[in-house]
């Protein structure tokens, strides 16, 4: 139980266009998901916090007009990524929290390479 | 289903003692290894990583053993500290997709 399914596992896209990455609790509901960044070897930089029906909370940084989440339903939370550039270009995780005793569950992730 | 599982929900440990957590995975295509830190309101920390190359990582108090034929993976920290108590989730590598585990709860007593 407790599975976040991310799609698209992998995608490339050219510089200037939009992506959208979503992030979905199967088989639970998910108040509260979050997104982040991952750069090889280093810690997930926590981008923003969504929680169901409200607006995200982004970190400070984090550009919100350029990654735009939608959290429309108890489990599915989508990612923007408007206007790509290749620094862009990244590992991007999601993970819903739960009820129970560590609270998280993760999806597998998305790489995306803009070119 | 679930290709990285924690199997411990919580550990408690005695301050200056070994702390052992572990990971078991599924599919031996993994390459590559990875433990995280969690603090209540932070995002995981990246803590030591190790790839199939290897059985064993060290760096500083923290050791990761890797068991491939046993598809094992555990992370030793020695001594334990108060501070080491957080969240620490494994995860696996293979390509393009990173699994993770739903994480061990680590508590280090004083």
């Amino acid at each position: 139980g407790a599975v976040v399914s991310q799609h698209p596992s992998w995608v490339i896209c050219k510089s200037g266009t939009s992506v959208k990455i979503e992030c979905r609790s199967l088989d639970f509901q998910a108040t509260t998901m979050f997104w982040y960044r991952q750069f090889p070897k280093q810690s997930l930089m926590l981008m923003a916090t969504s929680n169901e029906g409200s607006k995200a909370t982004y970190e400070q940084g984090v550009e919100k007009d350029k990654f735009l989440i939608n959290h429309a339903s108890l489990t599915l939370s989508t990612l923007t990524v408007t206007s790509a550039h290749p620094e862009d270009s990244s590992f991007y995780i999601c993970s819903a929290s739960r009820t129970g005793l560590n609270g998280y569950t993760f999806g597998s992730g998305t790489r995306l390479t803009v070119v | 289903d679930q290709q990285v599982k924690q199997n411990s929900p919580s550990l408690s440990v005695q301050e200056g003692r070994i702390s052992i957590l572990n990971c078991d995975y599924t599919n031996s295509m993994f390459d590559y290894f990875l433990w995280y830190k969690k603090y209540p309101a932070e995002g995981p920390t990246f803590l030591i990583s190790i790839s199939s190359i290897k059985d064993k990582n060290e760096d500083g108090r923290f050791t990761v053993f890797l068991n491939k034929s046993a598809k094992h993976l555990s992370l030793h920290i020695v001594p334990s500290q108060p501070g080491d108590s957080a969240v620490y989730f494994c995860a696996a590598s293979g390509g393009n997709q990173f699994y993770f585990g739903t994480g061990t709860s680590l508590t280090v007593i004083p």
